[in-house]
């Protein structure tokens, strides 16, 4: 089992719409927890942390759900560039410098 | 530019033959790291260092892979006797001591290895 999984997608997302995804984590340990964006043929990018509170950056929304492992990313008001692989990357206490990284959800957003 | 550089970009070999990467970090950053990606997956860990220390390597890195930073500056990803299986984007990240913490890596664009 991997230990970042994600849906691959992809999500075929009208202009102005909204659109959410999820990713499971199976290590219990996993401490941090982040949103990465990678364009096509691009390098990855931090998008935003995940707290556990919740936390807003924009149009972005990220949930943390420890008792299910699982973390969200919402999106509203889609635009032509959000489209790109969002990649949900976790870190462990005992691994601080061992990001694992999902395989991503594309998001396709369409006029 | 003050970002993070990869040499070569691409790199195509045949099968066993050694290939060499270089990773040039941003110069204010402690820890480097290496990550491979394939096609459809995300980066998979392979190793990082703190200044020249490597810290962690993964079990992805057969004894095939040797990764170095002699003076904490820039860093070499070494394969040797190359397989098909090791074609991949080899990519290299940087971050300040907290990296882990604030998840804030930032790559480089990747060296593109194909193995023929």
């Amino acid at each position: 089992r991997k230990e970042v999984e994600q849906d691959p997608g992809p999500f075929n997302v009208p202009e102005g719409a909204t659109v959410a995804f999820n990713c499971t984590y199976s290590n219990s340990a996993s401490q941090s927890f982040f949103w990465y964006r990678q364009d096509c043929r691009k390098e990855p990018k931090l998008l935003m942390s995940v707290y556990s509170s919740g936390n807003e950056d924009g149009r972005f929304t990220a949930q943390l759900n420890r008792a299910s492992q699982y973390i969200s990313l919402l999106i509203r008001d889609s635009k032509l560039s959000d489209s790109a692989t969002y990649l949900c990357v976790v870190s462990t206490t005992d691994s601080w410098g061992k990001l694992q990284f999902g395989a991503g959800t594309q998001v396709v957003v369409t006029p | 530019d003050t970002g993070v550089s990869q040499n070569p970009r691409h790199k195509i070999t045949k099968r066993g033959q050694n290939v060499t990467f270089r990773c040039d970090p941003i110069s204010e950053h402690n820890r480097l790291y290496w990550y491979r990606q394939t096609l459809g997956q995300g980066p998979e860990f392979l190793t990082y260092f703190q200044n020249e220390a490597q810290l962690e390597k993964s079990r992805l890195l057969s004894d095939r892979f040797s990764a170095e930073r002699p003076k904490g500056s820039f860093s070499t990803l070494e394969i040797q006797r190359t397989e098909q299986g090791d074609s991949a984007m080899y990519l290299c990240a940087s971050s300040r001591l907290a990296g882990g913490r604030t998840g804030e890596l930032f790559f480089g664009e990747g060296s593109r290895l194909t193995v023929l």
